[in-house]
């Protein structure tokens, strides 16, 4: 069974470091890993979606790279700011799991402070 | 704009009551999916929708039910039967194929009363 792991579980930074979050997943066999942010007592937004063929995604501060042989990926994020804080969780999709589920982590709440 | 509309963002149920979510996307995405959110336990799948009319249990169906009349369209129903119903619901959509992501609504809240 597919294990999606996020360790920290919490993180805090001051304003203007760069944050780095951890993703590991102990079945190699993806199609592709999404990362997703979520604000307290909101839905999931879409930030970077890397397939399986990949080696990394990036959108403007934040890149995210794919190692399926060591099964884990990296969420960078460049020169945080106070609005980056939010829970951001990661989420594979097996080649043999039906429907395209995804497989959730369990989120790293992440707090910069000006 | 396309997205996923969940509706209500707030419901109270009262004991042995059923209430049914609802979730509406005009994204034309192919599958839609239910999701509940427990803190402490991530995200779990409850129901999945591949194609209009067919629906497959996720890894917590007990105690809800769906169904998938129109394509935009996918209800969840909390039945008296799921004994601890209080969570937040989240639907998502996505086209088929492994090649596309999803995207998610902005929650139902469910509080048994």
């Amino acid at each position: 069974k597919q294990e999606v792991t996020q360790i920290p579980a919490a993180l805090s930074v001051p304003e203007g470091e760069n944050l780095v979050l951890n993703c590991s997943f102990t079945d190699s066999a993806i199609y592709n890993l999404q990362w997703f942010r979520q604000d307290p007592g909101k839905g999931l937004t879409s930030l970077l979606l890397i397939q399986s063929s990949q080696r990394e995604q990036t959108s403007g501060r934040l890149n995210a790279s794919l190692d399926k042989s060591s099964g884990r990926s990296t969420l960078y994020i460049a020169a945080s700011q106070p609005g980056d804080s939010a829970t951001y969780l990661c989420a594979v999709t097996l080649f043999k799991a039906a429907g395209n589920k995804l497989t959730f982590g369990g989120g790293t709440r992440v707090l910069v402070k000006p | 704009d396309g997205g996923i509309t969940q509706s209500p963002k707030y419901l109270f149920r009262k004991e042995g009551q059923n209430v049914t979510l609802s979730c509406e996307q005009n994204l034309n995405h192919d599958a839609m999916y239910w999701y509940r959110q427990d803190p402490g336990q991530g995200l779990r799948l409850i129901y999945y929708s591949q194609i209009v009319n067919d629906f497959q249990k996720g890894d917590i169906a007990e105690g809800y039910s769906v169904s998938r009349e129109k394509k935009e369209s996918f209800p969840l129903t909390v039945t008296s039967a799921q004994k601890n119903p209080t969570a937040f619901y989240l639907c998502a959509s996505s086209f088929q194929g492994a090649n596309y992501g999803y995207t998610f609504g902005s929650g139902t809240r469910l509080t048994v009363v």
